[in-house]
């Protein structure tokens, strides 16, 4: 997983709060993925981007959003965090939108209190 | 999407081949088979995929059957550091967004 790094690897936050994960790529891939895991389950699909300039909604979008700041970097919002946003979240990326093959980073722990 | 269909979790005896299954009985003609495995708490990684004949890489193998409903991985000298949970996701190539169901829990045991 050394071509998708994320920041930060774990963070408290406060219900209310604010905050952005980052995420970046060095394999010059044109696609990027942001994804939640709750505890025992599969992953859920946030948001994506499919290259450059754009991004769309997945499965659970609320509360979040997004922005692709150039082609390495893919970061994550939450505006105004709640409990149920406690979570893992893990960026990926792929050569084009949705090939077969994502290349997931190690993943940014995250507890609203 | 197809759906698939694995066991909560299974136990391999280190060194053992560990078979892993699936089931897609809907699988359409042009949607793939992929597997990721997810160890501890890292990201998922990659594994294979295949779209009907059998698939081996330097990770894996993949059996799936001829009228591809069903499909096994197949780790064949299994180690530790294989205790993972393995998922099994059928998609087209150029489709839709990946779906992670809870997957299959392996756990190698000495």
């Amino acid at each position: 997983n050394a071509g998708v790094t994320q920041t930060p690897k774990f963070q408290v936050l406060k219900t209310g709060q604010s905050m952005t994960l980052q995420c970046a790529q060095d394999m010059n891939h044109n696609s990027m993925y942001w994804y939640r895991q709750d505890p025992g389950m599969g992953l859920r699909l946030i948001y994506y981007s499919a290259s450059e300039g754009t991004t769309d909604k997945g499965e659970v979008p609320n509360g979040y959003n997004v922005s692709r700041l150039n082609k390495r970097e893919f970061s994550l919002r939450l505006e105004s965090a709640a409990p149920s946003q406690t979570s893992v979240y893990f960026c990926a990326e792929s050569r084009e939108i949705n090939t077969g093959e994502l290349f997931f980073g190690e993943g940014s722990r995250l507890t609203v209190l | 999407d197809a759906k698939t269909t694995q066991p909560t979790s299974m136990d391999c005896a280190e060194g053992r081949a560990a078979n892993l299954p699936c089931n897609h009985s809907t699988i359409s003609g042009n949607e793939y088979v992929y597997w990721y495995r997810q160890i501890h708490s890292q990201g998922p990684q990659y594994i294979i995929h295949g779209l009907k004949n059998n698939e081996t890489n330097e990770m894996a193998s993949l059996i799936i059957t001829e009228d591809r409903k069903s499909s096994t991985l197949i780790l064949p000298h299994a180690t530790l550091r294989d205790t993972a949970v393995y998922y099994c996701i059928v998609r087209v190539f150029y489709g839709q967004n990946f779906v992670f169901g809870p997957g299959t829990r392996l756990s190698v045991l000495p």
